[in-house]
């Protein structure tokens, strides 16, 4: 069975940072694109990273650009979130999720077929 | 940057109602860069729908996803009473990566 289980969250003070962790099971993990999605209180999804299976290539949402670094371990199966610089508007549930690929129409695309429990991010002083 | 519409923000139906779930996109996308996906309440999203019309593993065949363009439809035939929720599409793009609608609750009437 594919598990993804987050960690690291907790309450942070405006300006600091938290490292929020991904363990993963049940898939070859070096194969896949991960991704991290949030969703503050009450509100939508908003998608705010994704890094490429072998980690060289890291996406970012603009609103977290510069602030925001994602990495993986593909010794340990593990995905993480340095969340940096923190803001109120940072406060939300984040989610780690798998990206599966499918090829169709000469290019990629990409869905979030499995997600974690989340892990909440709380700022505020 | 292409964005997201869904209408309508909430839908009010009665179990073994149809609901016809919408989504826009504000240009022309490819229908295999559309995915729908389901949040019940104190829970994580579930992937519904990829490539505008593949269900995913399990989803049971209620659940109908169509449209091409800008127009998207999601359709629950017949609703059971663990259908009500909110529902999310999703395009997958160059930046940003992925792309989210803001969701349609569908509730009981």
């Amino acid at each position: 069975e594919v598990q993804l289980l987050e960690s690291g969250g907790g309450l942070a003070q405006p300006g600091g940072s938290l490292r929020l962790s991904c363990a993963t099971s049940g898939f070859t993990f070096n194969t896949y694109r991960l991704s991290w999605v949030r969703q503050a209180p009450g509100k939508g999804l908003e998608w705010i990273s994704t890094i490429s299976s072998d980690g060289a290539t890291a996406y970012y949402a603009d609103s977290v650009k510069a602030r925001f670094t994602i990495s993986r371990d593909n010794s340990k199966n593990t995905l993480s979130l340095l969340v940096d610089f923190l803001r109120a508007e940072d406060t939300a549930v984040y989610y780690c999720a798998r990206a599966e690929s499918r090829w169709f129409g000469a290019h990629y695309y990409y869905y979030l077929d499995v997600w974690g429990k989340g892990t909440t991010v709380t700022v505020s002083s | 940057e292409i964005m997201l519409t869904q209408s309508p923000a909430t839908l009010s139906l009665s179990p073994g109602e149809r609901a016809t779930l919408s989504c826009r996109a504000s240009q022309s996308v490819r229908a295999s860069d559309l995915a729908w996906y389901q949040q019940k309440p104190g829970q994580s999203p579930r992937l519904l729908i990829y490539g505008a019309s593949s269900r995913a593993t399990g989803i049971p065949d209620r659940f109908r996803g169509s449209g091409s363009g800008t127009d998207f439809t999601l359709t629950i035939s017949r609703l059971e009473p663990e259908d009500f929720a909110v529902y999310y599409c999703q395009l997958y793009g160059s930046s940003p990566l992925f792309t989210f609608g803001p969701g349609t609750t569908v509730d009981l009437k």
